[in-house]
């Protein structure tokens, strides 16, 4: 079964660094998102991508983030200068079509800024 | 603004006990989306159930069932004969006309006691 994949797992990173998390959505979906889940609490949304432009962001999607697709298969989130409260799991979702169709999630990449 | 809450933070129950875990909802929308999602502690999130505003249909899905009511603006979620495999934070969340986001609720950590 199709399944969104995310690389790295684990992200270690120093305070002022860029990072850059990668999402391989599933291959026949169009809208595609990143959440974020600061450990112990819920699961945030950041920012939702359809027709390689951004269709809605959070107030918690500042200047130091961006997103891209570079290329037909990834989908990418850079934080340009990590805070210290960067630090969450980041989760890549992907929807067929539609705004209100299902996500499906990715495994999430944790982020870790030291 | 859409609010989704999941007021039992902490659920334990024994093997093979029934429990349901409640989640109430607001939105100004007419049309909007229900949704459960289950993360392990592996950490992934894995997509349960959509359900959309006009079908209030109680849904059953093996040891799962899912009871919707609007009247309330409720969709309580069931798992009969619980395991230890059941063990997991589960997320409802909502998805509003409004947007293309998904909102969670805090999540409700379940643990299934041998």
């Amino acid at each position: 079964e199709p399944e969104v994949t995310q690389t790295p797992s684990h992200q270690v990173t120093q305070m002022g660094q860029e990072v850059i998390l990668r999402c391989v959505p599933i291959s026949n979906h169009l809208y595609f998102y990143w959440y974020r889940q600061i450990l112990g609490q819920k699961v945030e949304f950041l920012v939702s991508f359809y027709n390689n432009e951004i269709s809605e962001k959070s107030e918690i999607f500042d200047d130091q983030f961006s997103v891209e697709r570079p290329d037909g298969s990834n989908f990418t989130l850079k934080i340009r200068s990590t805070k210290l409260e960067d630090s969450a799991m980041y989760f890549c979702a992907s929807a067929r079509g539609g705004q209100k169709d299902t996500q499906y999630f990715g495994p999430g990449t944790r982020l870790t800024v030291l | 603004a859409q609010k989704v809450t999941q007021a039992q933070t902490e659920i334990s129950v024994v093997e093979k006990e029934d429990v349901t875990l409640d989640c109430v909802y607001e939105t100004r929308d007419t049309t909007y989306y229900l949704f459960w999602y289950k993360q392990p502690p592996s950490g992934e999130l894995v997509f349960l159930i959509r359900r959309n505003s006009f079908d209030e249909q109680n849904e059953i899905s093996g040891r799962y069932s899912w009871n919707f009511q609007k009247s309330t603006s409720s969709f309580n979620f069931t798992i009969t004969a619980s395991q230890v495999v059941d063990s997991a934070v589960y997320f409802c969340a909502l998805d509003g006309t409004s947007g293309s986001r998904l909102t969670f609720g805090e999540g409700t950590q379940l643990t299934v006691n041998p």
